[in-house]
């Protein structure tokens, strides 16, 4: 049981290039994440995804676009990536048996994205 | 707009001594309370959470909170702090809804000093 994985670990992409981070899960969780870490910031929500087939914005969705076409991945790109986006990447998913355990998230190790 | 303050950005205590880390939030209602913890390098492990109920909440690693209605806050505490125990811990509210997402506090680095 692997929980939640990130791909790729690290990342080094020049201004305008894209690219696309997966994140999978294998617990059957519902919910699932995307957040950037940033120094001094903690964590923000990017997008995130209530089911297959189905996502929403977060607090920080601009230059960012999502998918999730299996219940178990969420992919995460960047159409024209800026130094702005230099960031380390977090995903989580959550399984809402109820109300209060959409909170109780898990997350995965992280992709630390530079952008030069 | 809900927020988490995490007063405290750097915090250094003596291995074996006691810690308290401060987490205050801004929320109508009581929210759902947590903390987790990253240590470099990795991802973020929950330590606890707080629903309902008793106010002081056990986790693990032998940490423990206590939620504080009258003060909007819900404090980390440990009673001897172990070296493993350095690391970044962010305090986060789950304000309610159905879209589950957590508002975190900008993090309380912990060192510990041997």
């Amino acid at each position: 049981n692997a929980g939640v994985t990130q791909t790729p670990k690290f990342r080094v992409l020049k201004t305008g290039q894209s690219m696309t981070l997966l994140c999978a899960q294998d617990m059957n969780h519902e919910y699932m994440y995307w957040y950037r870490q940033d120094p001094g910031m903690g964590l923000r929500l990017i997008h995130y995804s209530v089911g297959e087939g189905t996502t929403a914005k977060g607090e920080v969705p601009d230059g960012y676009n999502v998918s999730r076409l299996k219940k178990q991945n969420f992919l995460l790109g960047l159409e024209s990536a800026a130094p702005s986006q230099t960031s380390v990447y977090f995903c989580a998913s959550s399984s809402p048996l109820d109300i209060r355990e959409i909170y109780e998230q898990y997350f995965g190790p992280g992709t630390r994205l530079t952008v030069t | 707009a809900q927020s988490v303050t995490q007063p405290d950005i750097h915090i250094t205590v003596s291995e074996g001594a006691s810690l308290e880390l401060r987490c205050n939030y801004s929320y109508g209602a009581t929210p759902y309370l947590f903390w987790y913890v990253q240590s470099p390098g990795q991802g973020l492990q929950l330590l606890l959470k707080y629903f309902s109920g008793d106010t002081l909440v056990q986790g693990i690693k032998g940490f423990e909170a206590e939620f504080k209605r009258s003060q909007s806050s819900f404090n980390l505490r440990k009673p001897s702090v172990h070296w493993s125990d350095a690391a970044e811990y962010f305090c986060a509210v789950g304000p309610g809804g159905s879209q589950g997402n957590l508002i975190f506090g900008k993090g309380t680095k912990l060192s510990v000093k041997p």
